[in-house]
């Protein structure tokens, strides 16, 4: 595909359960993001990979985030435990390099934590 | 210093008049303002984006408009198309650690009535 792809669409997890988020990001880019989007707030940064290096993890909200990213491409966001305040949507996006501003955006993983 | 306020939360305008949105920043090491929009169950696009060092950019109907001194600037929709009802967001951005981390705005709602 053309654009950026993110899986699941949507994902229901019960409190306490670990999730993984999964971005494709465009052929090619070596850059890659993820933001979270809680209702009604902007996106929020979380981490971002230059190739596989993941130079600044200060955004990710506490340990139980993790990321990684293999081969320069697929990036798998992970939560532990999930708890209800992590209930958001998880917007992956990736750029040609990390110094292109131009941020191409996926449709977004809906998480909800009953 | 980090944040971006942006106003107002929601929008009605009617179809063929102008749409205003506005942001304002604390950071003056910001040195890009994209503007992106976002559709129900998409990722957020980008749709026009401008640098400090020129105080207006038009792109078709849109245009952003920079106040350097008053650290201001907005998105004005001329022609304002029940197509362009969608979640606009502010955003900048500045060259930190050798990435372009985008500050987000909280988002404006746009709904154009016909």
């Amino acid at each position: 595909g053309a654009g950026v792809s993110q899986s699941p669409s949507n994902k229901v997890t019960e409190k306490g359960k670990d999730v993984e988020l999964r971005c494709d990001p465009i052929s090619g880019h070596t850059a890659l993001y993820w933001y979270r989007q809680s209702l009604g707030q902007g996106l929020e940064f979380l981490i971002y990979f230059q190739g596989n290096s993941a130079p600044d993890k200060s955004g990710l909200p506490s340990d139980r985030f993790s990321a990684e990213r293999t081969g320069g491409s697929v990036s798998t966001l992970t939560i532990q435990r999930t708890q209800q305040e992590d209930s958001a949507v998880y917007l992956c996006a990736s750029s040609l390099w990390t110094g292109q501003e131009t941020q191409y955006f996926g449709p977004g993983t809906r998480l909800l934590v009953l | 210093q980090q944040q971006v306020k942006q106003s107002p939360q929601s929008l009605i305008v009617q179809k063929g008049g102008i749409s205003i949105i506005n942001c304002a920043y604390e950071n003056t090491a910001f040195d890009y303002f994209p503007w992106y929009q976002q559709f129900p169950g998409k990722g957020p696009a980008l749709l026009i984006a401008i640098r400090p060092d020129v105080s207006e950019k038009k792109e078709g109907r849109f245009t952003i408009s920079f106040n350097k001194s008053a650290k201001q600037f907005s998105l004005h929709i001329m022609d304002s198309q029940p197509g362009d009802s969608a979640t606009y967001f502010c955003a900048a951005s500045m060259r930190d650690t050798g990435f372009q981390k985008l500050v987000f705005g909280t988002g404006t709602r746009l709904l154009v009535s016909p």
